[in-house]
């Protein structure tokens, strides 16, 4: 059984530009969610996927999106990069909507200059 | 408005002794609350959870405690090892079954010392 992972492990983009970071759940697992955590602080929830649909989302503007696919890999798209965005994004899966137990990818880190 | 609050940044302990990592939170509609373990360039690995109808749950050199009238939790590991050297971080969650997202602190780094 394959763990959560994550691509690219570093990216560096200026500002304005758009990024795509990408994730690979957990064997099985339906749902995946997106997390961003700034230094020093803890994961903060971007939105959810759950059998290709958005499901739920946390204070982002829309230019944070993301799709998910029929094999349950997702994508984390950020659009007109600020330097705030500068950041480790995590992704998660689990098995179910709603179960607690989340498996983390080991993350991204983005720096936007 | 920070809903999950860990005050103490890190906290250093003796190997053996215990380890008790404290978490606040806010939101009366909490019903679930995670702890996790990270490591430098890994992501965060879920350690154990607890739901509002416990006040303890136990899982091996884990112990969670949770206070629901002080909004309190907590996290004792007994004995501490040097491998519990990491970032520890608390999570809530109003009801996963409504799909509510999961609120984490900022983490409390502990150093375990020889």
């Amino acid at each position: 059984e394959t763990g959560v992972t994550q691509s690219p492990t570093h990216l560096i983009k200026t500002r304005g530009q758009q990024v795509t970071l990408r994730c690979s759940s957990q064997s099985g697992h339906n749902t995946v969610s997106w997390y961003q955590q700034a230094l020093g602080q803890g994961p903060q929830f971007i939105f959810q996927y759950y059998r290709e649909e958005e499901n739920g989302r946390g204070n982002f503007p829309p230019r944070f999106s993301g799709l998910q696919f029929p094999n349950y890999s997702s994508e984390l798209n950020v659009n007109a990069l600020e330097l705030d965005d500068s950041a480790l994004y995590l992704c998660a899966s689990s098995l179910l909507r709603g179960e607690e137990t989340q498996y983390f990818g080991p993350g991204t880190r983005l720096l936007v200059l | 408005d920070q809903q999950v609050k860990q005050n103490s940044p890190s906290l250093s302990v003796q190997e053996g002794r215990i380890s008790i990592l404290n978490c606040d939170y806010t939101n009366s509609m909490f019903d679930y609350f995670l702890w996790y373990k990270k490591y430098p360039a890994e992501g965060p690995t879920f350690l154990i959870s607890i739901s509002s109808i416990k006040d303890k749950n136990e899982d091996g050199r884990f112990t969670v405690f949770l206070n629901k009238s002080a909004k309190h939790l907590s996290l004792h590991i007994v004995p501490s090892q040097p491998g519990d050297s990491a970032v520890y971080f608390c999570a809530a969650s109003a009801d996963m079954n409504r799909d509510d997202k999961i609120i984490f602190g900022k983490g409390t780094r502990l150093h375990i010392l020889p």
